[in-house]
């Protein structure tokens, strides 16, 4: 059973850092693995979607590494703004998804 | 392009009563997925279909059913509802199964009083 798990659960950070959120997963036999931001009680955004044969992929100030054979992906946040606060899911799409629990950041003007 | 949309965004429902919520995909995807969000369990998969034909089911009981429909429009549908059903119910929307890019709706939020 694939397990799924993101470190740290909570972050806060002053305006302008730089960060890194964890994702790591069990069984490394997945299609893909795709990273979300979710605002309270709203629905999921997708950031990025890295397929299992990709290293990494960029959009903007986000840049997303996955290792398969380790079992990690890492969401590196560049410049982090007020307007980054949310919580950041991972999902490992291996037919079916399974998220993790989210790190939630605070960046903090 | 219109996104994933979720009907209706809110409800409150009575113990033993049952519901149906809907999901309009993304024009032109033909994969539509249910999950279940709640504060202790996270979100947790309940199914997936594609081409009107479930595909991958997750660990909930059968109280718990969706279809879809030809035009990719899907519904789920929740009998005997229990207190612990409160939850955001989320669904996804991509080109197909397996490796393709996932889109979320806003979500549902069930009540069970």
């Amino acid at each position: 059973k694939q397990e799924v798990t993101q470190i740290p659960a909570a972050l806060s950070v002053p305006e302008g850092e730089n960060l890194v959120l964890n994702c790591s997963f069990t069984d490394s036999a997945i299609y893909n693995l795709q990273w979300f931001r979710q605002d309270p009680g709203k629905g999921l955004t997708s950031l990025l979607l890295i397929q299992s044969s990709q290293r990494e992929q960029t959009s903007g100030r986000l840049n997303a590494s996955l290792d398969k054979s380790s079992g990690r992906s890492t969401l590196y946040i560049a410049a982090s703004q007020p307007g980054d606060s949310a919580t950041y899911l991972c999902a490992v799409n291996a037919g079916k998804s399974t998220f993790g629990d989210g790190t939630t950041l605070t960046v903090k003007p | 392009k219109a996104g994933v949309t979720q009907t209706p965004r809110y409800l409150i429902k009575t113990r033993g009563q049952q519901v149906t919520l809907s999901c309009s995909p993304i024009s032109g995807h033909r994969s539509v997925s249910w999950y279940q969000q709640t504060p202790g369990q996270g979100l947790q998969f309940l199914f997936e279909y594609f081409s009107e034909t479930q595909r991958n089911k997750g660990n909930f009981p059968g109280r718990f059913s969706g279809r879809q429909f030809s035009n990719s429009r899907s519904e789920m549908n929740v009998s005997t509802l229990e207190l612990g059903d409160s939850a955001l119910y989320l669904c996804a929307s991509s080109l197909g199964p397996s490796n393709a890019e996932a889109f979320f709706g806003q979500g549902t939020r069930l009540t069970v009083v």
